[in-house]
């Protein structure tokens, strides 16, 4: 059982368009992570949301935590090529240790 | 600093060998841990360090020996790897409890 769901999957876009990755699970999480991942390097992380409604915003990127902090969303505002590569959301469980991970969106942005 | 470091790079090593893998950060975390990232699937972990104290085991087969020397250092010990056991392996770290964990830009694993 996937703790975390992410769609879409695979998202291409051209250049300029805006997109939107979800990240949904029926458990409720202590907090939420995304992090953008290129080819053979770690993943670096973008944002962390805590507060259920919280909304963050990073330049063009805006993350949002469900009022019942099951769900986030992470929206780009006219993407340019610079923002390919694998997305992730991951979630902690109360105050263990474990990092759980969705499977991913991989977004590619045509120029 | 925010910064994780792992060597080697990239490691290529035959089913007999025994290598070990390195991690180090300097950002004060206590807990440290291992991931293993298959080509296009999210990382999945492997170990967890919480004070120098191994503290979560997922499972992992007993040919990965991890090792936690100091609170700054984290190493993965393999012996008699399979094919399959190629991977991009991820060091990371984080304050106990979290909820942000640091991650260094891995190891690719060729096991042949």
């Amino acid at each position: 059982t996937q703790l975390l769901e992410q769609s879409p999957q695979f998202l291409s876009i051209q250049e300029g368009e805006n997109l939107t990755v979800y990240c949904n699970s029926s458990s409720v999480f202590s907090s939420l992570q995304w992090y953008r991942q290129e080819p053979g390097e770690g993943p670096v992380l973008l944002v962390t949301v805590v507060t259920g409604g919280e909304v963050k915003k990073l330049k063009r990127l805006t993350f949002q935590f469900g009022d019942a902090r099951k769900d986030s969303s992470l929206h780009i505002t006219a993407a340019q090529p610079g923002d390919t590569g694998l997305y992730l959301c991951a979630g902690v469980k109360g105050s263990n240790y474990k990092l759980t991970f969705g499977k991913g969106t991989l977004l590619t942005v045509n120029p | 600093d925010t910064e994780v470091t792992q060597t080697p790079k990239h490691l290529v090593m035959g089913m007999t060998n025994k290598k070990s893998l390195k991690c180090e950060q300097h950002m004060g975390h206590r807990a440290m841990y291992w991931y293993k990232q298959k080509a296009k699937k999210p990382p999945e972990l492997m170990f967890v360090y919480s004070y120098e104290k191994l503290s979560i085991n997922e499972s992992v087969p007993s040919r990965f020996s991890p090792e936690c020397p100091n609170s700054s250092l984290l190493n993965l010990h393999l012996h008699a790897l399979q094919p399959e056991d190629s991977a991009l392996y991820l060091c990371a770290s984080s304050h106990p409890g979290g909820p942000e964990a640091f991650f260094g830009q891995g190891t690719r694993l060729t096991v042949v």
